[in-house]
């Protein structure tokens, strides 16, 4: 497995602010990934983070809203841009590890309140 | 795009049961995973399955990929009350860097 820490573990912000999220990995990884749970709903896919290049949106999410910085192979940082209450969800990241080729580990995700 | 029906999306059982949930899909996928989601914190992967008709077990937890791919099962024995959480399936295909979840299952006990 891998050890993932998020900062901030939860946050209330102010319609039209934005909020960055730290994901920090104990080990060097090739993937990880950003997901948004909505309150009682299943995870959505946001982005896949790339290490030294822009990141991999889904449909639906766009680089200007949450914009994602991959510096290195153990941290990434989500950024949600210009909040409004829409976006009062949990934000998890993952990753993957090399040798488990589609298995995913979370971290404990950063709880995001929008007024 | 690809969807995973998760079911059923709730259950209310009696402390010491056995609990059974599964996943089905219209496409194949190469991994099946099950993982619990306790209040706050984020989900906690509990079994992974990479091949077809594969069975595995963890404690009081079995799981299967079904031979025809489009599907798994998560089944728990004598259930416990910190057995209480959402469990999500999840489907993964081999180059698509990516899972694709089910809605969940919310499992509730009753001492």
């Amino acid at each position: 497995s891998a050890v993932i820490s998020q900062k901030p573990s939860r946050d209330i912000c102010q319609r039209g602010t934005s909020l960055t999220i730290q994901c920090q990995v104990d080990s060097q990884v090739t993937m990880m990934f950003w997901y948004r749970q909505q309150p009682g709903q299943s995870l959505t896919l946001i982005a896949t983070a790339n290490q030294g290049s822009e990141a991999t949106y889904e449909s639906g999410f766009v680089i200007d809203k949450f914009p994602i910085s991959r510096p290195n192979l153990t941290f990434s940082t989500l950024t949600v841009s210009n909040m409004s209450p829409e976006d009062s969800s949990i934000y998890l990241c993952s990753v993957e590890k090399d040798r488990a080729p589609d298995t995913q580990y979370f971290g404990p995700g950063t709880r995001l309140t929008v007024l | 795009g690809q969807q995973l029906n998760q079911s059923p999306q709730s259950m209310f059982i009696q402390e010491g049961e056995d609990v059974s949930m599964n996943c089905t899909s219209s496409s194949i996928f190469n991994t099946w995973l099950w993982y619990k989601q306790d209040p706050g914190e984020g989900p906690v992967l509990l079994i992974a399955l990479y091949k077809a008709g594969e069975l595995t077990s963890n404690g009081r937890l079995t799981a299967q990929f079904g031979i025809t791919r489009k599907d798994s099962f998560l089944n728990i024995s004598a259930s416990i009350p910190s057995d209480v959480g959402i469990y999500f399936c999840a489907g993964g295909l081999w180059g698509a860097q990516k899972l694709v979840f089910g809605q969940g299952t919310r499992l509730t006990i009753n001492p």
